[in-house]
């Protein structure tokens, strides 16, 4: 079975501190990683993709096979990145997504 | 791009009355989408998943009988809510997915439904 953990319900930073949103999953294949962000009275979007190997607004998550995790990360968190934000996992059995339970930042003046 | 459109966004209706809602790709083609439930303050639970042409595959503790889905094009997916009872009152959201050669593209997500049974 696949599963997607996120240790931290809520993460409170002040501006221009670094934030770091933990993720970690069981999968016995090789997953595919994402991320994903609610903003206020927004529509869920996608952030990153682990294959990507992209940053998107300054976040960036690395895949680490040997801890199974797929934290993310952004040196100087901004106001405009509070949001609810979604570790998930797709396998082998079609595009299925798996998400953790979220992470809530707020990110303060 | 990759727009998807999910209608009503809120529905406010009587215990036993059954209710619809679509989710459609705007601008490109969905071979695959999703139904989820959310609770309140809780993670996105996945209901089912549905392959256009085809009956849609339910996950476990999902009543098929309840949640009536037909994806009977590759821009539209329908999700009925049969004989609604007030604990089916949630926030039910879509997504869709197209295919990038012989890959899946990531889910894009609808702005989700509040259904509220009175």
């Amino acid at each position: 079975a696949q599963r997607v953990t996120q240790p931290e319900k809520l993460l409170s930073v002040f501006k221009g501190a670094p934030v770091e949103l933990k993720c970690n999953y069981s999968y016995s294949g090789s997953p595919e990683l994402f991320w994903y962000v609610q903003y206020s009275r927004q529509r869920l979007q996608l952030l990153l993709r682990h294959i990507s190997r992209e940053s998107i607004k300054g976040f960036t998550a690395d895949l680490n096979k040997g801890e199974t995790s797929f934290h993310l990360k952004k040196p100087f968190a901004q106001e405009e990145d509070s949001a609810m934000y979604y570790c998930a996992l797709t396998g082998a059995a079609g595009n299925k997504l798996t998400f953790g339970g979220g992470t809530r930042v707020l990110v303060k003046p | 791009g990759a727009v998807v459109s999910q209608h009503p966004s809120w529905v406010i209706c009587k215990s036993g009355t059954s209710v619809k809602i679509e989710c459609r790709s705007l601008d490109f083609q969905a071979t695959t989408m999703f139904w989820y439930r959310q609770f309140p303050k809780q993670s996105l639970m996945l209901m089912a998943t549905s392959n256009e042409g085809s009956k849609a595959t339910y996950e476990q503790g999902v009543e098929k009988d309840k949640f009536l889905i037909n994806h009977a094009s590759l821009t539209l997916s329908t999700l009925t809510v049969t004989s609604a009872h007030p604990e089916d009152s949630s926030f039910y959201i879509c997504s869709a997915s197209g295919k990038e050669g012989l890959s899946n593209q990531p889910q894009h997500f609808g702005d989700g439904t509040r259904l509220s049974i009175l």
